[in-house]
């Protein structure tokens, strides 16, 4: 059964970063692409970032652009996400995801999320 | 870009159907695959619907997706109501930079 495990969720302050982390096993991975998605509490599920298997294909909401990095390491069967300044509306439930395809694809395996609380 | 949206709320009893609607608002609902997704309290979403209408293994086929061209939208039925099915749903869709998700629809089974 395909295992996602996300870490790295944290209260912090406003304008600070955070590296969230999300550790695989029970499948190959590099053999699909990975998305970041996330849920504020109470409300829907907000698509962040994407990243293809050999990470010649990434893309981010237009609402973390500039202030969000996705990488994975293939070796290390882990994908990452970076981000930066953090803002109060960026509180929500991490999720990562296999996407159902290599090059890209909607969501299909989901972890059970890290919470990323952003406060002063 | 594109917006999908669903209704906010529905109710229905055990053993009926229900139709869950998802609409886009700018370009064709065909021009790129819908998926539907559940999310019960408490738990990671699941994926019930991938590619407008096909079933991953394991997902019931009380459960099932479908596009209207004409009213540009996508619909999940779920047939034989359980009240394990309350839940929120999602629809979903996606182009080669982009993924959309509706705002979601909770379903009540009372």
């Amino acid at each position: 059964e395909v295992r996602l495990v996300e870490s790295g969720g944290a209260l912090v302050q406003p304008g600070r970063s955070l590296r969230l982390s999300c550790l695989t096993s029970e499948f190959t991975f590099d053999d699909y692409a990975m998305h970041w998605v996330r849920q504020v509490p109470g409300k829907g599920l907000e698509w962040v970032a994407g990243i293809s298997w050999n990470s010649g294909h990434i893309a981010y909401a237009d609402s973390v652009k500039g202030r969000v990095t996705i990488s994975r390491d293939n070796a290390k069967n882990s994908l990452f996400l970076q981000v930066n300044s953090l803002r109060p509306d960026d509180t929500a439930l991490y999720f990562c995801a296999t996407a159902q395809h290599p090059n890209w694809g909607a969501p299909e395996h989901w972890g059970r999320g890290t919470l990323v609380t952003v406060s002063s | 870009n594109f917006i999908l949206t669903q209704p906010h709320s529905v109710s229905e009893s055990p053993g009926k159907t229900v139709t869950l609607s998802c609409t886009r608002s700018g370009g064709s609902i065909g021009s790129n695959y819908v998926q539907w997704y559940q999310r019960r309290p408490g738990s990671s979403p699941t994926i019930l619907i991938y590619e407008d209408n096909k079933r991953p293994s394991g997902v019931p086929d009380r459960f099932s997706g479908s596009i209207d061209s004409s009213s540009n939208s996508a619909s999940l039925t779920i047939s034989g109501l359980k009240t394990e099915d309350e839940a929120d749903y999602f629809c979903h869709s996606y182009d080669t930079t982009n993924q959309v998700f509706g705002g979601g629809t909770r379903l009540s089974v009372l």
